[in-house]
């Protein structure tokens, strides 16, 4: 299957600090890429659609000036965590939608364990 | 919003047994999506179904797509312990790729 790499896989930042994920598509070209939020024994929420060359699409209750989604080229997003608080300690976790004629699927990033102190 | 019943929530199994596991909705899905996931990992795409009734296999792992499309399951012939971790499935019905996924079916196998 397709691959999807995140960057960092862990990061520990102080309280009021910024924190950048990089989700890339590695051997395909992904026009929407997705980032969901996983807490610990529970299933994936989307937070937010990352559309290539436009702005993010963000799902209802997901502060958009919280969390900056940035989709510069067709197989790079990224994530800002802006202003950290121990509350966003969490699993982000990104996925690229891959389409091959009528087939779409998506396949996910090994993600993030962010951690705020 | 669009919601998938995902059942079993979780499952103790003996290796060596078959494991059966479904998603259900009130809703059409046009896609349906199984993957599994370790602790700390993202998911792993298992098996992708795009036409109502279809049956595909992935090794030890079989799923269909309903005829209805609103429901599929994900059957695992025998078991063996690392197939132990979290199985979601998720539905697409919308051009812009958007899944809805269930809340997951933990899985143990004794050894």
């Amino acid at each position: 299957g397709a691959v999807v790499s995140q960057h960092p896989s862990r990061v520990i930042c102080k309280s009021g600090t910024s924190v950048k994920i990089e989700c890339r598509s590695l051997d395909f070209q992904a026009t929407t890429m997705f980032w969901y939020r996983q807490f610990p024994k529970k299933s994936l929420m989307l937070m937010a659609t990352s559309n290539e060359g436009s702005k993010a699409t963000y799902e209802q209750g997901v502060e958009k000036d919280k969390f900056l989604i940035n989709h510069a080229s067709l197989t790079l997003s990224t994530l800002t965590v802006t202003s950290a608080h121990p509350e966003d300690s969490s699993f982000y976790i990104c996925s690229a939608r891959s389409l091959t004629g009528y087939e779409e699927t998506q396949y996910f990033g090994p993600g993030t364990r962010l951690l705020v102190l | 919003g669009q919601q998938l019943n995902q059942s079993p929530q979780s499952m103790f199994i003996q290796e060596g047994e078959d494991v059966s596991m479904n998603c259900t909705s009130s809703s059409i899905f046009n896609t349906w999506l199984w993957y599994k996931q370790d602790p700390g990992e993202g998911p792993v795409l298992l098996i992708a179904l795009y036409k109502a009734g279809e049956l595909t296999s992935n090794g030890r792992l079989t799923a269909q797509f309903g005829i209805t499309r609103k429901d599929s399951f994900l059957n695992i012939s025998a078991s063996i312990p690392s197939d132990v971790g979290i199985y979601f499935c998720a539905g697409q019905n919308t051009n812009a790729g958007k899944s809805t996924f269930g809340d997951g079916t933990t899985l143990t196998v004794k050894p």
